[in-house]
């Protein structure tokens, strides 16, 4: 089956600076690359998501790069705010529904 | 519009003990998804029902028995709860249509003393 690894687990910037999560898989059937966002005591919710078929996609300060070859795909955040503190979560599946996740990354941004 | 509702929120239970976690979504959802959450670990797949009235087993499926009662009701139940069950729960939900996003409930916390 699929192997998600993510790296770090854990992430401390400085407010402004930008954060980047990287997650790797083991499945080149996979085809589906979502992140979650897990603020305390809620459920992880979708913050922005990448197809096979696409290199790279953006929304406002965030942005996913997926590299096929290498089987790697990333996070970025620019503009850091504190309110991005939280856990994140990388997954991958070959069929969208379901998903294998990668570890978690607890960034902090220090005001 | 509620989402995806989780029952209990927390719960304290003794080994050996049962209890069912009860999950619920009005967004007519096809496919219905248990997860557990435990520190460096992600989230582990525990059973899934991708449609009303079927169920499979995913990852770490033992010690655990779930039930699709209709289309917006997938329930867990811990027959004889241990220790190593002290987890956060989550429940999941997904329209089946292809790639579109999962939804997940708040979570319940167990602690199996």
């Amino acid at each position: 089956g699929e192997n998600v690894e993510q790296h770090p687990s854990t992430l401390s910037v400085q407010e402004g600076d930008s954060a980047v999560i990287k997650c790797t898989y083991s499945d080149s059937a996979s085809n589906y690359f979502p992140w979650y966002k897990q603020e305390l005591g809620k459920g992880p919710q979708l913050i922005i998501d990448i197809r096979s078929n696409v290199g790279e996609k953006k929304d406002q300060r965030i942005a996913v790069t997926l590299n096929k070859t290498a089987k790697h795909f990333s996070l970025h955040i620019t503009e850091t705010q504190p309110e991005d503190s939280a856990v994140y979560f990388c997954a991958a599946s070959p069929s969208g529904s379901r998903l294998t996740f990668g570890e978690g990354t607890q960034l902090t941004v220090n005001p | 519009n509620a989402g995806v509702t989780q029952t209990p929120k927390f719960q304290v239970l003794k080994t050996g003990q049962s209890m069912t976690l009860q999950c619920a979504q009005d967004m007519n959802h096809n496919s219905m998804y248990w997860y557990r959450q435990d520190p460096g670990m992600g989230l582990r797949l525990i059973y899934y029902s991708a449609s009303e009235g079927t169920t499979d087993k995913g990852e770490v499926p033992n010690g655990y028995n779930v039930s699709r009662l209709n289309k917006r009701e997938f329930s867990l139940r811990l027959e004889s709860a241990a220790p190593s069950q002290t987890s956060v729960y989550f429940c999941a939900s997904i329209s089946g249509v292809r790639a579109s996003p999962l939804h997940f409930g708040n979570g319940t916390r167990l602690t199996v003393t």
